[in-house]
């Protein structure tokens, strides 16, 4: 069975800060990792995937097969990043919007 | 474009009955999953539809099934609602075309439905 385990519900970190969202995963293949965002009153939407290699709003995110994880990051934090993460996986490459498992999501607090 | 759009915003329902809630995909889109989100939790998948059929299931019980109709609109059919079915409903739209290769989700507001 697929897993997706984000172990902060809330993490608080100061402006100027460096940010790192941990996500762990549990699958038996090749996964495609995802992470998605939800600022305050809008939609999920995608952040950023494993396979793109981009670095999106400054955040970045490797995928480690090895600790099977994908940890969200970010040198500088800014108020702007406030908001809800969710680390995702798929169980097919090129399945970015197959049924996807979430973890339960980070809270992310920047203080001023 | 209006993206993905879901009907109503908010339901209240009764323990046992029915409730059908409804999605407009993205335009260009053909494809259509359904999440259910609880408080405090991530979006759990319950079906996805493309070409008017199941194309993959989660783990959720027969109760609740759905429709994709040939505009690529969707419903999601909840039958004898229980409690623990208060949840907020998260539609998603992505393309899936002919390569099988199914592109970023895009999702709605959701639907906010409280059993009691």
């Amino acid at each position: 069975a697929q897993r997706v385990t984000q172990p902060e519900k809330l993490l608080s970190v100061f402006k100027g800060a460096p940010v790192e969202l941990k996500c762990n995963y549990s699958y038996s293949g090749s996964p495609e990792l995802f992470w998605y965002v939800q600022y305050s009153r809008q939609r999920l939407q995608l952040l950023l995937r494993h396979i793109s290699r981009e670095s999106i709003k400054g955040f970045t995110a490797d995928l480690n097969k090895g600790e099977t994880s994908f940890h969200l990051k970010k040198p500088f934090a800014q108020e702007e990043d406030s908001a809800m993460y969710y680390c995702a996986l798929s169980g097919r490459s090129g399945g970015g919007a197959d049924g996807l498992t979430f973890g339960k999501g980070t809270h992310l607090i920047i203080q001023p | 474009d209006a993206g993905v759009t879901q009907s109503p915003t908010h339901l209240i329902k009764t323990r046992g009955q029915q409730v059908t809630l409804r999605c407009s995909p993205k335009s260009g889109h053909d494809t259509v999953s359904w999440y259910q989100q609880a408080l405090g939790q991530g979006p759990q998948f319950i079906f996805q539809y493309y070409e008017e059929e199941e194309r993959q299931r989660g783990n959720f019980p027969d109760r609740f099934s759905g429709h994709q109709f040939p505009n690529y609109s969707s419903e999601l059919n909840v039958n004898a609602l229980l409690l623990g079915d208060s949840a907020l409903y998260l539609c998603a739209s992505s393309l899936l075309g002919r390569l099988g290769i199914n592109t970023e989700a895009f999702f709605g507001q959701g639907t906010r439905l409280t059993v009691v």
